[in-house]
């Protein structure tokens, strides 16, 4: 089976710039997460959605921050006005949303603001 | 409260030594633990869970954990290490919240692994 993809693999922008991060699930997958991990920092939680809803968005950041998965197939995720501290890199992974149910990850998108 | 505490941040092992990767974490509830393993530039990957039935959990190439409820730990070990181990660990736990589950992270361990 396809694993998760996610692009771009990486991105820089300038501060005040929109990026949007794509993320495509494993087929069937209905569970889609977020996370990201500041350089040192550990993985943090960003929002969880079943299907098209999001179930979970505490993680969010802020208001500069948008995420999406229309049709309940692939995401994305906006971040609109970049700054500098939201450089990172940002991961996604589906599941079939069992607790005991393994993440499958995506290679991830290095986010750098400059 | 729920957490996950990797005890080393970095360890070193010369190739062909056991590796062991400490992992303890805090539960109400009977957790679902998980270890993963990150490259560099890729994604996490599933190395091994545990799920309440054996406690002696063995994953992929090579690696095993054990959960010791007495000790609330979860522990990764591999008798002999490959250079191609060199990368990052994560100890996850999983457990029930109202309306789903929560995933937690641990915080990473770097293993090196030297020639």
């Amino acid at each position: 089976e396809a694993g998760v993809t996610q692009f771009p693999s990486h991105s820089v922008i300038e501060k005040g710039q929109t990026v949007t991060l794509r993320c495509d699930p494993i087929s069937g997958h209905d569970n889609l997460y977020w996370y990201r991990r500041v350089m040192g920092k550990e993985i943090k939680f960003l929002l969880h959605f079943v299907k098209e809803s999001k179930q979970d968005e505490s993680g969010m950041p802020n208001n500069r921050f948008l995420a999406e998965r229309t049709g309940g197939t692939y995401s994305t995720l906006k971040v609109q006005p970049a700054e500098l501290e939201d450089s990172g890199v940002y991961f996604c992974a589906s599941s079939q949303g069992l607790i005991n149910s393994p993440l499958h990850f995506g290679n991830g998108t290095r986010l750098t603001v400059t | 409260a729920q957490s996950v505490t990797q005890l080393d941040s970095h360890v070193s092992v010369s190739e062909g030594t056991p590796v062991l990767l400490r992992c303890n974490y805090s539960s109400s509830y009977s957790p679902s633990l998980f270890w993963y393993v990150q490259h560099p530039n890729k994604g996490l990957q599933l190395l091994l869970k545990y799920t309440s039935a054996a406690t002696l959990v063995k994953g992929i190439n090579g690696f095993e954990a054990e959960f010791k409820k007495s000790e609330t730990s979860f522990h990764l070990t591999k008798p002999s290490a490959h250079m191609s181990d060199a990368a990052e660990y994560f100890c996850v736990v999983t457990r029930p919240r109202t309306g789903g589950f929560k995933t937690i992270f641990g915080a990473g361990t770097r293993l090196f692994v030297k020639a």
